[in-house]
């Protein structure tokens, strides 16, 4: 059974630091991980996904890597700003499916 | 983008009382939809999966008969929380597989039900 832990839970920091989250997962078998933000209250906002034969995936300040042997995902965010407060999740996606297993989360605070 | 539509966003309904939740997949067709539920400061935990035309599969620990899931098109399905207790109060969030779009996953906006 997949399981996921992500750390640090939470993270409070001042703005533009450099941050890293870390993911990871006991069952290496995964098909693809995606990296989601979740703000309080609301949805899920897909930020990041990698598949299971990629190492990284870039989109603006947002960079996600995924080590697959060992199983470790990390998602580093450049300049930290205000809004990039929030909860991000982890879920890597066993086989060709889109059934998600949800780290808890690490929820960050970026204080002006 | 494709666009995945939850409905109610909000429901207020006394114990005792059944709740259904639509998901809709608006600009895609999903043979596959996931039911997940979030308790207030935990992570999302997997419900089920809705198979269009076929049974639901539920995870272990979700009780099939208290939460019926109907996928009975290939753009919606529903879940019901049936005879509700305060218990049962949480975030419910679905998503939907795109077969067509690379099976990318697209979650709904969630659904939040309270009991009293």
């Amino acid at each position: 059974k997949q399981e996921v832990t992500q750390i640090p839970a939470a993270l409070s920091v001042p703005e533009g630091e450099n941050l890293v989250l870390n993911c990871s997962f006991t069952d290496s078998a995964i098909y693809n991980l995606q990296w989601f933000r979740q703000d309080p209250g609301k949805g899920l906002t897909s930020l990041l996904l990698i598949q299971s034969s990629q190492r990284e995936q870039t989109s603006g300040r947002l960079n996600a890597s995924l080590d697959k042997s060992s199983g470790r995902s990390t998602l580093y965010i450049a300049a930290s700003q205000p809004g990039d407060s929030a909860t991000y999740l982890c879920a890597p996606a066993s086989g060709n499916t889109g059934k998600l297993i949800f780290g808890q989360g690490t929820t960050l605070q970026v204080k002006p | 983008g494709a666009v995945v539509s939850q409905h109610p966003s909000r429901v207020i309904c006394k114990s005792g009382t059944s709740v259904k939740i639509e998901c809709r997949s608006l600009d895609f067709q999903a043979t596959t939809m996931f039911w997940y539920r979030q308790f207030p400061k935990q992570s999302l935990m997997l419900m089920a999966t809705s198979n269009e035309g076929s049974k639901a599969t539920y995870e272990q620990g979700v009780e099939k008969d208290k939460f019926l899931i109907n996928h009975a098109s290939l753009t919606l399905s529903t879940l019901t929380v049936t005879s509700a207790h305060p218990e049962d109060s949480s975030f419910y969030i679905c998503s939907a597989e795109a077969p067509d779009l690379r099976n990318t996953i697209y979650f709904g906006e969630g659904s939040w039900l309270t009991v009293v």
